[in-house]
């Protein structure tokens, strides 16, 4: 089993609907998480951090985690075609090798106007 | 602007030659990072820097190799070695403590044939 699963996808959602992409971790230890955007041919861009149990909102975005299930979550509302990108997410644990993070395989979102 | 260049973009060559990436960050991070991108594979490690003259080998370092002689820079050299070189390679940077974000470049796109 992976330490972090991610559904790939593809998710296709009209504009303005509201997105929620998931990820689920096997390892309590992991304390720190993260929400990357990836654009085609593009190198990750960091779009939320996290670390406590809880919610955490910027603009549009909407970070969720929940320790005890091992569940971390990102909601994105009025979805805009800017949003059509892969979401990678990521997290670290002590025992990383050089805080290096852990990601999931990333979920390919399409918003159509 | 501060941020990390990789260069080329776009790499090809031959089956059986060895050739190396370029990472150049101008963040004044102490750690660093090379990635490997394949399609529904996610990103694994290949090596990491957490100072200048040290590295460690990440998850899938066989047939690569690295050097971190100054601290802005991380080259990944991709060798004959390596069984399946075509492939999309991130370089990150980080501060270098747990839970720091990484902080990507674009990536470079190599194609062996």
């Amino acid at each position: 089993q992976k330490e972090v699963e991610q559904d790939p996808g593809p998710l296709s959602v009209p504009e303005g609907a509201i997105v929620s992409l998931n990820c689920t971790y096997s390892n309590s230890a992991f304390q720190y998480f993260m929400w990357y955007r990836q654009y085609s041919r593009k190198g990750p861009e960091l779009l939320m951090y996290t670390y406590s149990s809880g919610n955490k909102e910027d603009g549009r975005f909407t970070a969720q985690v929940d320790k005890s299930s091992k569940y971390i979550s990102l909601f994105i509302r009025d979805s805009q075609p800017s949003d059509s990108a892969t979401y990678l997410c990521a997290m670290s644990k002590n025992s990383n090798s050089g805080y290096a993070l852990n990601f999931g395989k990333g979920t390919s979102l399409l918003v159509t106007p | 602007d501060g941020g990390i260049t990789q260069s080329p973009k776009y790499l090809f060559r031959k089956e059986g030659q060895n050739v190396t990436l370029s990472c150049e960050q101008n963040l004044n991070h102490d750690a660093m990072y090379w990635y490997r991108q394949d399609p529904g594979q996610g990103l694994r490690l290949i090596y990491y820097s957490q100072i200048v003259n040290d590295f460690q080998k990440g998850d899938i370092a066989e047939g690569y190799s690295v050097s971190r002689e100054k601290k802005e820079s991380f080259p990944l050299t991709v060798t004959s070695a390596q069984k399946n070189p075509t492939a999309f390679y991130l370089c990150a940077s980080s501060i270098g403590d747990l839970g720091s974000p990484l902080h990507f470049g674009n990536g470079t796109r190599l194609t062996v044939t």
